[in-house]
């Protein structure tokens, strides 16, 4: 079965400095998507970016920019510029494109921005 | 607002009741899935409907929980004699054609039990 490990609880950054998120995942599958959420306090989860294991080069989105290893399984999201709106539980996610639908998410990392 | 509406946003039950929850999807998504999230995890797959049709159900989804979605448009998830565990926030997802699109969440449903 796929698992997804986001090895970081929480992780602090100032505000307008770049922050880097950790994941990796175990699969066996050669196709797939990765994705980053967002979930502010209270509110609902939100795509960041996602990434199509087919394709080399990393998503980026904005001020997002994420690092994709597929040997090395690994999938980790840079924000650049951070700001006070970046706050939030940021949770990692597999989804299989052949076998199954589901995405399996990661534990999630709190982002605190400090002004 | 055309995102996904899930209600009521907080159910608070005692222990043996049952309950259900609704999730309105994104009017031309399909695929319509259900997650429940307990505090500091991530959202684990419950099951997913393309259309009417149930394709997938969970492990974790035991005999007293039951998810329809009768016309493909809306969906309920019910969970009969509620216990202790099931409190949890209930989340719904959408994503539009044959499961390659991003799912786009509701609020969610935080249920609670007394």
């Amino acid at each position: 079965a796929q698992t997804v490990t986001q090895s970081q609880p929480e992780m602090s950054v100032q505000e307008a400095e770049t922050v880097t998120l950790s994941c990796t995942y175990d699969t066996s599958e050669s196709d797939y998507y990765l994705f980053w959420y967002k979930q502010p306090p209270s509110r609902q989860m939100i795509l960041v970016i996602r990434q199509e294991a087919y394709k080399q080069q990393n998503a980026t989105e904005n001020r997002f920019s994420v690092n994709f290893q597929k040997a090395a399984k690994s999938f980790s999201l840079k924000i650049s510029d951070s700001q006070l709106g970046d706050a939030a539980m940021y949770f990692c996610a597999y989804r299989s494109v052949k076998i199954n639908n589901d995405m399996r998410f990661g534990a999630g990392t709190r982002l605190t921005v400090k002004p | 607002d055309t995102g996904v509406s899930q209600n009521p946003r907080h159910k608070i039950t005692k222990r043996g009741q049952n309950v259900t929850f609704r999730c309105d999807p994104i009017s031309e998504h399909n695929r319509l899935y259900w997650y429940r999230q307990t505090l500091g995890q991530g959202p684990e797959f419950l099951t997913y409907f393309q259309n009417e049709a149930q394709l997938e159900k969970s492990r974790l989804l035991s005999d007293r929980f039951s998810a329809e979605r009768p016309k493909g448009s809306f969906s309920t998830l019910e969970i009969q004699r509620t216990e202790q565990g099931d409190s949890a926030m209930y989340l719904c997802a959408s994503s539009q054609g044959a499961g390659r699109g991003p799912q786009h969440f509701g609020d969610g449903t935080r249920l609670s039990i007394l």
